[in-house]
Order: C-alpha cells, then structure tokens, then sequence
C-alpha cells in the first residue's frame, strides 16, 4: 500500500474500557506523529515518534494516552479508562524527517472513536 | 509559541466563482513552514502545498493559487473557477525549523461550493 493505513476505521467503546488504534506509516518514513481532531475542530498534536523513540510526547492529554512504536513500522496508540471527551478522530501522519526545508506529513484515514 | 487563524469558518460559493481562503500566522521564528491541506468528506487530509519562509514567491497549480506575504504574515489560497469537488473543509498548517517537529494547525475553513 502506497499511504498510511489506520485501523480499525471506526470504534465504539463503553466510558471505562481501553481501546487500540494502530498506525502503518508509509513504506521508509522515519516519523510518525498522531492528531486528535474533535468533531469540527482542528487537529491537536498528540505526540512524535522519530524510529521508535517518542523524542515530543507533549500533546498527549493525560497520562491515560500512552503509544508505542516498532522500529520504523507500526505505532500504537492507547487509551485507557476511556471518557466521553475522547470521542474524536485519531489521525496518524508520517513523513521522511530527513531535511526539514523538505519535509512533508501525509495523513492516514484516521480513527473514529466514540465513546458512550 | 506559535499560532495559525482561519477566521472564515463556513464559505458558501456557486460553482465557477472564485474563492478565496485566509490564512494567518504567528512565529517568532526566522525560519518555518507553511501548508495547505484539504480534508474532503472522505475524511482523509490530502497535502495541497508546502511554502518555505525564505521562499516568498506566488505559485500557481492548476486552479489553485497560494499568496504568501511575510510583511502581513499571510498565506492565503484561492479556489479559481471552483468546482463542487472543492468541497471540504481547508486547513492551513504552520512548522518549525527548529524545535518542535510537529503541524500547528488553524481551526478550518468549510468551503461548499454549490452546482
């Protein structure tokens, strides 16, 4: 696959439990950084991973969001005790991160989360 | 610390008019980064541009334009002849060159353009 994939596309979950949601950045791309956009708002960083070090967590909201990443592949994000002001989408972005004059993220298709 | 406003939220146009998107930023920053990016109802952002600070001239692609100017720390887009797939939601986006690595984002500006 050519773009970034997330999954799962859509997630339903009950206020309380912890929930998954899982990056494939683009083939080669060293970075990978995850967005929280509320619903008509603009996108909130959450945090950067460069490989699979985490050198900016500092959107992450609370100490209930943590995420991990393998190598330079697939990065999971995870929240738990989930609120209802969690509901959001999850979006997931990577770039080269060789020279940053050229550097550009492209967005994976995001994660819909609601949570009742 | 750095900020970007889109202060038009909501933009209703007929098809073949142009558009124009405002774009306003705030950097102490010498150096930095600027972007478009367009969020259709698929929901998936798409990259439209990126313009670097030291970089000052107009482009043109298509029928899309971007007018960046420093003097009035801008970076405004315009839609020439839009087309109802013009429609979604347009984010201007602001990076450092040093720093902090990731996207600063404005709020959105929803353009509908009508047949």
């Amino acid at each position: 696959g050519a773009g970034v994939s997330q999954s799962p596309s859509n997630k339903v979950t009950e206020k309380g439990k912890d929930v998954e949601l899982r990056c494939d950045p683009i083939s080669g791309h060293t970075a990978l950084y995850w967005y929280r956009q509320r619903l008509g708002q603009g996108l909130e960083f959450l945090i950067y991973f460069q490989g699979n070090s985490a050198p900016d967590k500092s959107g992450l909201p609370s100490d209930r969001f943590s995420a991990e990443r393998t190598g330079e592949s697939v990065s999971t994000l995870t929240i738990q005790r989930t609120q209802q002001e969690d509901s959001a989408v999850y979006l997931c972005a990577s770039s080269f991160n060789r020279y940053r004059a050229t550097d550009t993220q492209y967005f994976g298709p995001g994660t819909r989360l609601t949570v009742l | 610390a750095q900020k970007v406003t889109q202060a038009q939220t909501e933009i209703s146009v007929v098809e073949k008019e142009d558009v124009t998107l405002d774009c306003v930023y705030e950097t102490r920053d010498t150096t930095y980064y600027l972007f478009w990016y367009k969020q259709p109802p698929s929901g998936e952002l798409v990259f439209l541009i990126r313009r670097n600070s030291f970089d000052e001239q107009n482009e043109i692609s298509g029928r899309y334009s971007w007018n960046f100017q420093k003097s009035t720390s801008s970076f405004n887009f315009t839609i020439t002849a839009s087309q109802v797939v013009d429609s979604a939601v347009y984010f201007c986006a602001l990076r450092m060159d040093t720093g902090r690595r990731a996207l600063t984002f404005g709020s959105g500006t929803r353009l509908q353009v009508q047949p």
